[in-house]
């Protein structure tokens, strides 16, 4: 049973124009949800997160939006660079009110970066 | 500053032979975690220990067990390696889940003939 679902396995954007990646969670228990990037034969890097108790964080290119009655995160670049080609991993744990520190990835998109 | 560092980067085994990976990490951090890394299906938890003494099943625990020898360091070990267990592993570490940022090694890649 698939607890934090990314249902796009990979993603196609022009240079300069916005991507969206989304992420679906089941357990209304998670509270604290993350976004990692990985390049091959690296080990994944941490993007950004959020809180349950907020609706949007900004870093930068990065905004990450929660919307907890859908049970749906999502994450903006813009504008997105040839860089940002990568595989991006949505992450769950249900710390703040669970003390449980358990970390759940989905399966990750991969993101292309079109010229 | 050295982060996550685990080892071996390779190894390859037969069917049958134990191995252990090494994972330590130099930032203090309270909690940490091993990942399995296979085509299409993400990164899967395998176990994880929230505090030096403790260690919890994850998503996938079976065939593996873990030591949270102090707390800097936490292993993994195959008593029995098995084919299905061919994967790229990544330890992970974190100070406190809210603070935001869980940090990688660089992985190990494993391969069971």
């Amino acid at each position: 049973d698939q607890q934090v679902k990314q249902n796009s396995p990979s993603l196609s954007v022009q240079e300069g124009r916005i991507s969206i990646l989304n992420c679906d969670y089941t357990n209304s228990m998670f509270d604290y949800f993350l976004w990692y990037k990985k390049y091959p034969a690296e080990g994944p890097t941490f993007l950004i997160s959020i809180s349950s108790i907020k609706d949007k964080n900004e870093d930068g290119r990065f905004t990450v939006f929660l919307n907890k009655s859908a049970k749906h995160l999502s994450l903006h670049i813009v504008p997105s660079q040839p860089g940002d080609s990568a595989v991006y991993f949505c992450a769950a744990s249900a710390e703040l009110m669970n003390r449980d520190d358990k970390i759940i990835f989905g399966k990750g998109t991969r993101l292309h970066i079109l010229p | 500053n050295a982060g996550v560092t685990q080892t071996p980067k390779f190894q390859v085994l037969k069917t049958g032979q134990s191995m252990t990976l090494q994972c330590a990490q130099d930032m203090n951090h309270n909690s940490m975690y091993w990942y399995r890394q296979d085509p299409g299906m993400g990164l899967r938890l395998i176990y994880y220990s929230a505090s030096e003494g403790t260690t919890d099943k994850g998503e996938v625990p079976n065939g593996y067990n873990v030591s949270r020898l102090n707390k800097r360091e936490f292993s993994l070990r195959l008593e029995s390696a098995a084919p299905s267990q061919t994967s790229v592993y990544f330890c992970a570490s974190i100070f406190q889940i809210n603070t935001g940022e869980l940090f990688f090694g660089e992985g190990s890649r494993l391969t069971v003939l």
